[in-house]
């Protein structure tokens, strides 16, 4: 069957760095997304990684390692505002995206 | 201008009834979606279109019903409402179906429309 897993929620520091991780198994494989969901609003797009490695982006940055099945956001310079959930999405063969429950990140003062 | 807009935000109803929810999305893409999110944070894609034609019909209970009357247009109807309906529907749209799966666009997300069945 087809699976993402990530933590369900995370607590980090203002001004740190977190990472947050995200394995998954799908049938065939078009992509990794990460995108972002505050309280109550719409998902909205970060990152999409389709080969191995690290992709920068400003304070964001998605690491992909398709031989692993697993992929990561890392966040720097941690800001208040970016206490959010964090979802992890990879399309499918058919372009389906099948989408992780999201990691809750708290962050502290 | 609100890119994908979805009407109404917030629908508590009765079980039993019947709901629809509006989707319209101003920018000229061919794909529209519908997603549920529930109360665990599952997106879980329910529908998709492409220039008002269904290509992606995942196991939905034949009381949901889409409905594309144009490209800009996916409404959602549902019938004989029951408690697990409840949760967030959210409406959104790609280029195409393949951009939106290949990173070459992304999915635009509308603001998402809480139903509460009692």
């Amino acid at each position: 069957g087809q699976n993402i897993d990530q933590p369900t929620e995370m607590t980090a520091t203002e001004g740190a760095i977190v990472q947050i991780n995200c394995t998954y198994q799908t049938s065939g494989f078009n992509g990794l997304f990460w995108y972002q969901q505050h309280a109550g609003e719409a998902p909205t797009f970060l990152s999409y990684n389709v080969l191995d490695g690290l992709e920068e982006k400003g304070r964001f940055s998605s690491f992909l390692s398709r031989s692993k099945g697993y992929s990561y956001l890392l966040l720097k310079e941690l800001q208040m505002k970016d206490s959010a959930s964090y979802l992890c999405a990879a399309s499918d063969s058919n372009y389906q995206l099948i989408w992780g429950a999201g990691t809750k990140l708290i962050i502290k003062p | 201008d609100t890119a994908v807009s979805q009407t109404p935000k917030y629908l508590v109803t009765q079980m039993g009834n019947d709901k629809s929810i509006k989707c319209e999305q101003n920018l000229g893409h061919d794909t529209m979606y519908w997603y549920k999110q529930d109360s665990k944070k599952f997106l879980k894609i329910m529908f998709s279109y492409n220039n008002k034609e269904l290509i992606i019909n995942e196991t939905v209970p034949n009381r949901f019903s889409p409905k594309s009357p144009d490209k800009a247009h996916l409404n959602l109807h549902i019938n004989s409402l029951e408690l697990g309906d409840s949760a967030v529907y959210f409406c959104a749209s790609s280029q195409d179906l393949v951009s939106g799966a290949l990173g070459l666009d992304t999915q635009y997300f509308g603001p998402g429309t809480r139903l509460t069945v009692l």
